[in-house]
């Protein structure tokens, strides 16, 4: 079991370049999320999916874009990076956890640390 | 709209210490998770809160929650430098699928 995985690891964009970042896990989760992680801001949520073909805007989506065409994969997009998306960028999967009840418990990947220049 | 906040956000203690970090909620939240970070690294989950009065624990570190007072504490017993990381708890509003999370805690334990 992988868990839930990322790719890439590291990334260094140009102002107005684009890249996709990629989220899959392995563990059957309805349940996919992605989040921003700023210093001093914890994390926040950018987009989320509840099922495949499902996605919804979360806190701080402007920017951004995903899409959920399989269950385990779940893609964000930022089509003209801006240095105002410099940061490190978790993408977590949930639901269901039969260990812990009825939880929506995230499992988180290890991250994309991306720059924006 | 649920918002989390953590108290304190930087706390240095000496091992053998005992103290606490605090994680108060603004509406109703029927479920409070407690995750760790350590630097440079993703985020691990330390405890579920599924219930008012819940208490869980593992190790030196015992989660509680307190619906009513919209309150969870993480408490560290005779705290061990391996305990050194960011805490991060986050609630959920029911029958929302997404989490809303604290600003986090840094906690530097010394030697």
């Amino acid at each position: 079991n992988a868990g839930v995985t990322q790719t890439p690891k590291f990334r260094v964009l140009k102002t107005g370049q684009s890249m996709t970042l990629l989220c899959a896990q392995d563990m059957n989760h309805e349940y996919m999320y992605w989040y921003r992680q700023d210093p001093g801001m914890g994390l926040r949520l950018i987009h989320y999916s509840v099922g495949e073909g499902t996605t919804a805007k979360g806190e701080v989506p402007d920017g951004y874009n995903v899409s959920r065409l399989k269950k385990q994969n779940f893609l964000l997009g930022l089509e003209s990076a801006a240095p105002s998306q410099t940061s490190v960028y978790f993408c977590a999967s949930s639901y269901p956890t039969p260990k812990r009840g009825s939880s929506y418990e995230q499992y988180f990947g290890p991250g994309t640390r991306l720059t924006v220049t | 709209e649920l918002k989390v906040e953590q108290n304190p956000l930087f706390l240095s203690m000496q091992e053998g210490k005992n103290y606490t970090i605090y994680c108060n909620y603004s509406t109703t939240s029927d479920r409070l998770y407690w995750y760790r970070q350590d630097p440079g690294k993703s985020l691990e989950s330390l405890f579920v809160l599924l219930s008012n009065g819940a208490v869980k624990q593992e190790g030196r570190l015992m989660a509680s929650l307190d619906t009513k007072a919209r309150l969870s504490t993480l408490h560290i017993t005779a705290a061990v430098h391996d305990l050194s990381a960011t805490y991060f708890c986050a609630g959920q509003i029911q029958g929302a699928q997404k989490l809303v999370f604290g600003q986090g805690t840094r906690l530097t334990i010394n030697p």
